[in-house]
């Protein structure tokens, strides 16, 4: 089956780096996503990774493993408005989108 | 960047009424829109594809008699939840792609639709 897996909640600190990982199968494989959600808010692009490695992208960063089929977000230089939840989606064979749960990162003063 | 917007934002209607969402890409060609449903502190569901000039295609357990969906040109689609019922009080979510392979996403802003 398609499954994305990752973690429910995470907490860090203003100021600190919080590395956000998601593990994924599906059926083929075109492309790892990762959306920001804010409470009451439509998810917004953060990133798009389809060969493995490090994308950077200012202070948020992904990275993808195809053959571990893993994925995180690296979000350094953390800021009150980070607070929100990070969704990690996959791409299929088909190009449909399969979304995980989510992780709602609380960020701490 | 390609902008999405969705009209109504916050919709309270009473249960057996039926309620349209409209969505637009603003500034480009859409050749698929997508349409989410959210529950609170639940991830995003598809619920429906559609492709302009064609019906669209249910994900499974979506009634498509009950949430109609119209996407009459590349720039516009319309949700229409029929007989509306409090548990179709969610947040719903349009998104639109500009080209087949081009699957990020555009999302619109989201309506929140309340059952009362």
């Amino acid at each position: 089956g398609q499954n994305i897996d990752q973690p429910t909640e995470m907490t860090a600190t203003e100021g600190a780096i919080v590395q956000i990982n998601c593990t994924y199968q599906t059926s083929g494989f075109n492309g790892l996503f990762w959306y920001q959600q804010h409470a009451g808010e439509a998810p917004t692009f953060l990133s798009y990774n389809v060969l493995d490695g490090l994308e950077e992208k200012g202070r948020f960063s992904s990275f993808l493993s195809r053959s571990k089929g893993y994925s995180y977000l690296l979000l350094k230089e953390l800021q009150m408005k980070d607070s929100a939840s990070y969704l990690c989606v996959a791409g299929d064979s088909n190009y449909q989108l399969i979304w995980g749960a989510g992780t709602k990162l609380i960020i701490k003063p | 960047g390609a902008v999405v917007s969705q009209h109504p934002s916050r919709v309270i209607c009473k249960s057996g009424t039926s309620v349209k969402i409209e969505c637009r890409s603003l500034d480009f060609q859409a050749t698929t829109m997508f349409w989410y449903r959210q529950f609170p502190k639940q991830s995003l569901m598809l619920m429906a594809t559609s492709n302009e000039g064609s019906k669209a295609t249910y994900e499974q357990g979506v009634e498509k008699d009950k949430f109609l969906i119209n996407h009459a040109s590349l720039t516009l689609s319309t949700l229409t939840v029929t007989s509306a019922h409090p548990e179709d009080s969610s947040f719903y979510i349009c998104s639109a792609r500009a080209g087949d392979r081009d699957y990020e996403q555009y999302f619109g802003p989201g309506t929140r639709l309340t059952v009362t």
